[in-house]
């Protein structure tokens, strides 16, 4: 079965300072990637997706994430974090080509914005 | 991008009463959706996956009899909780799925169920 695996629970980074969001996943097939954003008391906003093609992918919010298949990571960066980024983070996964299979969710990743 | 509404945002309501949450996809069809519970600062709990027009499959260990599902349209699906105790307060999250082998879901705002 696949899982999602982000090790980092909370983290904190300064206004102005780069971000990087871990997730690592174990699949044993081609997955689909998801990064996911969610405000306090909000549902999900996706931020960027991974089918195929060019493994660097753009997001919205200036959020990008590479997947690095020897690596199983797809882990999400921004150079320069806002205060309106603090958040939970979530990446997910589902397997390519079942549109109807459900996606698997790491546990989250809460950012903190410090001035 | 496409939009998933879900109402009400917040309910109160009493133990042993039933409470009706309301998913629609407002500008597209969703073939699928799904309902998603999450406790306090921890990740989405899949419940159970709906195709319009059939019976939902539930993961395991959530109660189909206590958590019934409906989705009669492409652009609605319910979760009524029925019997509501207090250990089902929680906040609950829809998804829809466009069409059918959509890649993407669609996440609704989510409900605050406080059961008193």
């Amino acid at each position: 079965a696949q899982s999602v695996t982000q090790p980092d629970i909370h983290i904190t980074v300064s206004e102005g300072a780069s971000l990087e969001l871990r997730c690592n996943y174990s699949y044993g097939a081609t997955p689909y990637l998801f990064w996911y954003v969610q405000s306090p008391g909000q549902g999900l906003q996706l931020l960027l997706k991974y089918f195929s093609g060019d493994t660097l992918v753009q997001g919205i919010k200036g959020f990008e994430a590479e997947f690095k298949r020897s690596q199983s990571s797809f882990n999400l960066r921004k150079p320069s974090v806002h205060w309106s980024d603090a958040a939970e983070y979530f990446c997910a996964v589902k397997r390519a080509n079942f549109g109807n299979e459900k996606l698997t969710f790491g546990t989250g990743t809460r950012l903190t914005i410090i001035p | 991008g496409a939009v998933v509404s879900q109402h009400p945002s917040r309910v109160i309501c009493k133990s042993g009463t039933s409470v009706k949450i309301e998913c629609r996809s407002l500008d597209f069809q969703a073939t699928t959706m799904f309902w998603y519970r999450q406790f306090p600062k921890q990740s989405l709990m899949l419940m159970a996956t709906s195709n319009e027009g059939s019976k939902a499959t539930y993961e395991q260990g959530v109660e189909k009899d206590k958590f019934l599902i409906n989705h009669a349209s492409l652009t609605l699906s319910t979760l009524t909780v029925t019997s509501a105790h207090p250990e089902d307060s929680s906040f609950y999250i829809c998804s829809a799925r466009e069409g059918r082998g959509g890649t993407e879901a669609f996440f609704g705002q989510g409900t605050r169920l406080t059961v008193v």
